[in-house]
């Protein structure tokens, strides 16, 4: 089966520190896209960051980087410099093999002033 | 603004009823997924459309249908509507099917059933 774990329903961090979100995935796909969406309230999913899974170099976009172990299954998100518009829920997804999206049940991360 | 639209953005049904969703795609793209979210889950795959037919389908019972129409606008139909239907529904649109084509989400339809 393909699936996303996540195992933090929620989070905080104190604004400009930097927090870890973790994810972890199963699936016998040797080629798969991971991703990063935000989903504030407004409820529109926006894409973070993804990274290729033949790819072993992070992905990173600006203050968002990614540690991706493969081997592990393994995809946490790091955000630097949190800011207080960085509050939303987070959803770790994959795309294994030429499927559709399969989402984790996403990480809720409050940024504190 | 991802250009993805949705309408209506929340509505009430009964039990039993029928209800049409509407999915605007960004301008260019020719593949629409619907996803449903639950309270508290992450978005589940419904089906997906590539170049109005379909092209996937999820763990989801027939009564759960849809189009894509020559614009590549959509529409899901949900028939004899349950309670557990209640949940915030998604499309995304994108380039094409492949797994490496970023989808761009519209901002929901909120569906209650009472």
């Amino acid at each position: 089966a393909q699936t996303v774990t996540q195992s933090q329903p929620e989070m905080s961090v104190q604004e400009a520190e930097t927090v870890t979100l973790s994810c972890t995935y199963d699936t016998s796909e040797n080629n798969y896209y991971l991703f990063w969406y935000k989903q504030p309230p407004s409820r529109q999913m926006i894409l973070v960051i993804r990274q290729e899974a033949y790819k072993q170099q992070n992905a990173t976009e600006n203050r968002f980087s990614v540690n991706f172990q493969k081997a592990a299954k393994s995809f946490s998100l790091k955000i630097s410099d949190s800011q207080l518009g960085d509050t939303a829920m987070y959803f770790c997804a994959f795309t294994p093999g030429n499927t559709p999206l399969v989402f984790g049940k996403g990480t809720r991360l409050s940024v504190i002033a | 603004e991802t250009g993805v639209t949705q309408s209506p953005t929340h509505l009430i049904k009964t039990r039993g009823q029928q209800v049409t969703l509407r999915c605007s795609s960004q301008s260019g793209h020719n593949t629409v997924s619907w996803y449903q979210q639950a309270l508290g889950q992450g978005p589940q795959f419904i089906f997906q459309y590539y170049r109005e037919e379909e092209n996937g389908r999820g763990n989801f019972p027939p009564r759960f249908s849809g189009l894509q129409f020559p614009n590549y606008s959509s529409e899901l139909n949900v028939n004899a509507l349950e309670l557990d239907d209640s949940a915030l529904y998604l499309c995304a649109s994108s380039l094409e099917p492949s797994m490496n084509t970023e989808a761009f989400f519209g901002q929901g339809t909120r569906l209650t059933v009472v």
